[in-house]
């Protein structure tokens, strides 16, 4: 069973505009963590912002938030103010913590990813 | 993330050849994870390590891919007697050992990947 999924594989957005990326989960244990990364055409990697599931307020860093809404298992990722550089794949991943107040934390479980373009 | 450092960025290699990719995590972080991503798709997990401990090895193809993260040095993946079907992205991350507090334990930082070419 697909434990994240994206499912808009394109989008479109006017520069300055705001955009919201859509992710829903699935999961069974009551602690997780919710991700966004970036990976623009040059490939690498890039963490843009983290949601506890334990988190009360939603996250946010400058001017990614990210729209946590539990009972509806969703995790969207809204972008304000839209930049040409945020034109990239964006993904969104979990992280299950059945070892919630251990020691070690688990793997990453990534969509399939949405492509942003933002156009002048 | 820049501080997790891949290498080599590219690395081409023909059919029965080995491939090893090395993965130094930032500084402080004591947890390594691998993971592949393929053409077009979502990056998928391999293994995770810690020094000298593999902890799970669940997305590990069963034979020729080995993975190690030694005492002293970079984590090493290995493949050995490459396919075509080998041809990916090899992505490292690395997260630190979780403290009392802070919302951000246990995020993963990635570095650049290493792009494997199986001719």
């Amino acid at each position: 069973a697909q434990k994240i999924t994206q499912t808009q594989p394109g989008m479109f957005v006017q520069e300055k505009e705001a955009v919201t990326l859509d992710c829903t989960y699935d999961t069974s244990d009551p602690s997780y963590g919710l991700f966004w990364y970036k990976q623009p055409s040059s490939g690498e990697m890039i963490f843009l912002i983290y949601q506890g599931s334990y988190d009360q307020q939603n996250a946010t860093e400058g001017r990614y938030s990210l729209n946590f809404q539990k009972a509806r298992k969703s995790a969207n990722l809204v972008i304000s103010a839209s930049q040409l550089g945020d034109s990239a794949m964006y993904f969104c991943a979990m992280r299950e913590d059945p070892n919630a107040g251990g020691t070690s934390y688990g793997k990453l479980t990534f969509g399939q990813g949405t492509i942003l373009t933002v156009h002048p | 993330n820049a501080g997790v450092m891949q290498n080599p960025r590219h690395l081409v290699r023909r059919r029965g050849q080995e491939a090893r990719l090395r993965c130094s995590p930032m500084k402080g972080h004591s947890h390594v994870y691998w993971y592949r991503q393929l053409p077009e798709e979502g990056l998928k997990f391999m293994v995770y390590l810690q020094k000298e401990n593999i902890i799970d090895e669940s997305g590990m193809p069963k034979e020729r891919f080995s993975a190690e993260f030694p005492k002293e040095g970079p984590s090493i993946l290995r493949i050995q007697q490459v396919v075509r079907g080998d041809s990916a992205a090899y992505f490292c991350a690395s997260s630190p050992l979780m403290t009392a507090g802070g919302a951000r334990v246990g995020i993963q930082y990635f570095g650049a990947g290493t792009r494997l070419s199986v001719l």
